[in-house]
């Protein structure tokens, strides 16, 4: 079945750069997804890239497209403490479905 | 109001208790969403409406009942429901029922059943 991978933990210190990395089984999504969510609140579209894309640069963000591999990294530049969040990484599946990893903790400390 | 909404925020009930979760999107949005974020697993779809008819049920148990009246407002209704069923419900609106319509997440209901 489909399934989306990350690591459950990060730790940086502010000020230096983030990557946080997902892998996915399924090759077929038009688009990708990163979603944060911050501690009691609901999930927020971050960024996203088109499948025919390597890379996409938005600010601070910047998303790097595996497809040979099939991994998706999203890099923070100059991580800051308003960053500590968990970070989804999503594809879409069969029927249209978003599947999501079970997301990476990305703590930032001084 | 704007977004996604949820109440209440946070829920407490027994076992034997009924229950319901209200979901309400203001962004003219014609799919809704339910989905169970648990502690250990990634994050669950439960239920997809689509223009007020349901279009994915993925083995969900019979206690948890949605219920869509309108486009813009979804309910969960839960009666005697188990201690492994404590997580946070999210609902989530989009344009249309299609993967590549972004998704707007509500803040969630976090519910503990004891």
């Amino acid at each position: 079945g489909e399934d989306v991978e990350q690591s459950l933990f990060l730790s940086v210190r502010e000020g230096d750069s983030s990557v946080i990395n997902c892998t996915y089984t399924d090759s077929s999504s038009t688009y990708l997804y990163w979603y944060k969510q911050e501690p009691g609140a609901g999930l927020q579209l971050l960024t996203y890239i088109f499948s025919n894309m390597d890379m996409k640069q938005d600010q601070r963000l910047t998303v790097l497209l595996n497809k040979k591999d099939k991994h998706l990294s999203l890099r923070i530049a100059d991580t800051q403490t308003g960053d500590s969040a968990i970070y989804f990484c999503a594809v879409i599946g069969s029927y249209n479905k978003l599947i999501f990893g079970a997301g990476t903790r990305l703590a930032v400390h001084p | 109001e704007t977004g996604v909404t949820q109440t209440p925020r946070h829920l407490v009930m027994g076992m034997t208790n009924k229950k319901s979760l209200k979901c309400e999107q203001h962004l003219g949005h014609n799919a809704m969403y339910w989905y169970k974020q648990s502690a250990k697993k990634p994050l669950e779809l439960m239920f997809v409406y689509s223009l007020e008819e349901r279009v994915e049920n993925n083995s969900v148990p019979s206690r948890f009942s949605p219920e869509c009246p309108n486009s813009s407002h979804l309910f969960l209704h839960l009666h005697t429901l188990q201690p492994e069923d404590s997580a946070l419900y999210l609902c989530a609106s989009s344009q249309s029922y299609q993967g590549s319509s972004e998704q707007y997440f509500g803040p969630g209901t976090r519910l503990t059943v004891t």
